[in-house]
C-alpha cells in the first residue's frame, strides 16, 4: 500500500518568513495530493491540493510543488501569519469513481512566532 | 452547506466497555469514511463506504470494531470491547466529486 513520509515533524518560524513543509510518496498510482491544515480539536481542513498532471499550484500566500519522478511534494507558506499556527498533514491517494482514501503523512507543527 | 456532524464530541470508557460514535455526512455525499487518530499522527482509515455498501475495510480491526451506514446517509461506529490503544480521535469524513470533508471528530478515551 501506499506510505507517506513528511518532514519535518516540527518547524518554527518568524512571522513574515517563509515555511516549507515536504513529502515522499511511495505509490507511483497515487494522482491526487491535498494538504490539510489541523487546529486543536477540530478535524483536518484542506488548504489546497494538487493532481499528478500539474507541476505547481499557488493559491495566494499558499502553494504546492509536485515531483512525480522523484514522488515527492512539498508545501510552500510565505509572509507566515500567527494564525498560520498549526498542525499541517500532507495525504495521498489515487482518485476512482468510488471515493479516495487518503494516506498521511505525520504531520508538521508549524509555530509562527512574533 | 452543512459540515460533517458528529457525537459526542468527547467519551471516557473503562476498557473492556463498549463504545458508539455516530457520524451524519454532508447531504448528497455518496461516499463516507471513518479514520483513526492517535496523538501526534496523521489519520489511518479504518472504512470506507459507497451509499450503503463497504468498499475498504482491510484496516478494521474487525474483531472488536464495527461500523454501518443505514440507508445510505448516517453511520455508526462502534467498539466493543475497548483497549487503552483504542484511545484516539475518531474523524468522520465524506466525499463527493466536489471535495472532501471531515468532521470535527469524537475523541475517546479508554482508561
Amino acid at each position: 500500500g501506499e506510505n507517506v513520509e513528511q518532514h519535518p515533524s516540527t518547524l518554527s518560524v518568524q512571522e513574515g518568513d517563509s515555511a516549507v513543509i515536504k513529502c515522499t510518496y511511495s505509490d507511483s498510482a497515487s494522482n491526487y495530493f491535498p494538504w490539510y491544515k489541523q487546529e486543536l480539536g477540530k478535524g483536518p481542513q484542506l488548504i489546497i491540493d494538487i493532481r499528478s498532471n500539474v507541476g505547481e499550484k499557488k493559491d495566494q500566500r499558499i502553494a504546492v510543488t509536485l515531483n512525480k519522478t522523484a514522488k515527492h511534494f512539498s508545501l510552500h507558506i510565505t509572509e507566515t501569519q500567527p494564525e498560520d499556527s498549526a498542525v499541517y498533514f500532507c495525504a495521498a491517494s489515487w482518485v476512482t469513481g468510488g471515493g479516495n482514501k487518503l494516506t498521511f503523512g505525520t504531520g508538521t507543527q508549524l509555530k509562527v512566532e512574533l | 452547506e452543512a459540515g460533517v456532524a458528529q457525537s459526542p464530541r468527547y467519551k471516557i470508557i473503562e476498557k473492556r466497555q463498549s463504545v458508539a460514535f455516530w457520524c451524519n455526512p454532508i447531504s448528497g455525499h455518496a461516499t463516507l469514511y471513518w479514520y483513526q487518530q492517535i496523538l501526534g499522527q496523521g489519520p489511518k482509515l479504518l472504512i470506507q463506504f459507497q451509499n450503503n455498501g463497504v468498499v475498504d475495510d482491510s484496516q478494521l480491526p474487525k474483531d472488536r470494531f464495527s461500523a454501518e451506514r443505514l440507508k445510505g446517509v448516517d453511520s455508526t461506529l462502534k467498539i466493543q470491547p475497548a483497549k487503552l490503544e483504542d484511545s484516539a480521535v475518531y474523524l468522520c469524513a465524506s466525499s463527493s466529486h466536489s471535495g472532501y470533508t471531515f468532521g470535527s471528530g469524537t475523541r475517546l478515551t479508554v482508561v
